[in-house]
């Protein structure tokens, strides 16, 4: 069973540039969950979908968007980008809601570094 | 409101030596408890998890922790350290009533010293 994959692994951008990060879940797995991973900063929740519907939003700016597709892959986009934007970001895909006792299963992440 | 608190960023242990990470947490209900692995440049892998039943949950790499309702802890433990283990760790909860939706803990970072 392929596990949750990311692209591109890295991404290089410069300040004010937009960037597209994707995520395919775990087939199966309808919710899909995006991470910022600051150095220092642990995890921080950026968004949640489920059924291509947005289900909750962590504290970020409305720069930080994104989408699920029919088949439930998943983009984040980042306007505007900013030097401290430069992250990790991780993805983790899980079954549906309805199954809230399932671990979510994360992919390596798109290390994002702005220049 | 469902939180949770790993104490202590960062813990060194001796290669052989008893690992100890805690980790508290709050929820509203009856909680669901995992523990997580990161090593570096990679992303989370899943040690082990708590839902029902038994307390003490045996995971991957000889990791096992134990829920104490009491306490509102899983801490995690091994009895003995490998230079492998060096790595972040994070605690997470849910519960019946955040859907899938997790809430992961500030991280420990493990040192295994030769």
């Amino acid at each position: 069973e392929a596990g949750v994959t990311q692209s591109p692994t890295h991404l290089i951008k410069t300040r004010g540039q937009q960037a597209t990060l994707r995520c395919s879940p775990i087939s199966g797995h309808t919710s899909v969950y995006w991470y910022q991973q600051a150095l220092g900063l642990g995890l921080q929740f950026l968004l949640w979908y489920d059924e291509g519907e947005e289900r909750n939003r962590g504290n970020f700016p409305p720069r930080f968007s994104g989408r699920q597709f029919p088949n439930y892959s998943s983009e984040l986009n980042v306007n505007a980008l900013e030097l401290e934007d430069s992250a990790l970001y991780l993805c983790a895909s899980s079954f549906y809601v309805g199954q809230n006792n399932q671990p979510q299963h994360f992919g390596d992440g798109t290390r994002l570094s702005i220049l | 409101a469902q939180s949770v608190t790993q104490l202590g960023s960062h813990v060194s242990v001796s290669e052989g030596a008893l690992v100890l990470l805690r980790c508290n947490y709050s929820s509203s209900v009856p909680p669901y408890l995992f523990w997580y692995v990161q090593y570096p440049n990679q992303g989370l892998q899943l040690l082990l998890k708590y839902t029902t039943g038994a307390t003490l949950v045996k995971g991957i790499n000889g990791f096992e922790a134990e829920f104490k309702k009491s306490e509102t802890s899983f801490h995690l433990t091994k009895p003995s350290a490998h230079m492998s283990d060096a790595a972040e760790y994070f605690c997470a909860v849910s519960n019946a009533n955040t859907g899938t939706q997790f809430y992961f803990g500030t991280g420990t970072s493990l040192t295994v010293i030769p």
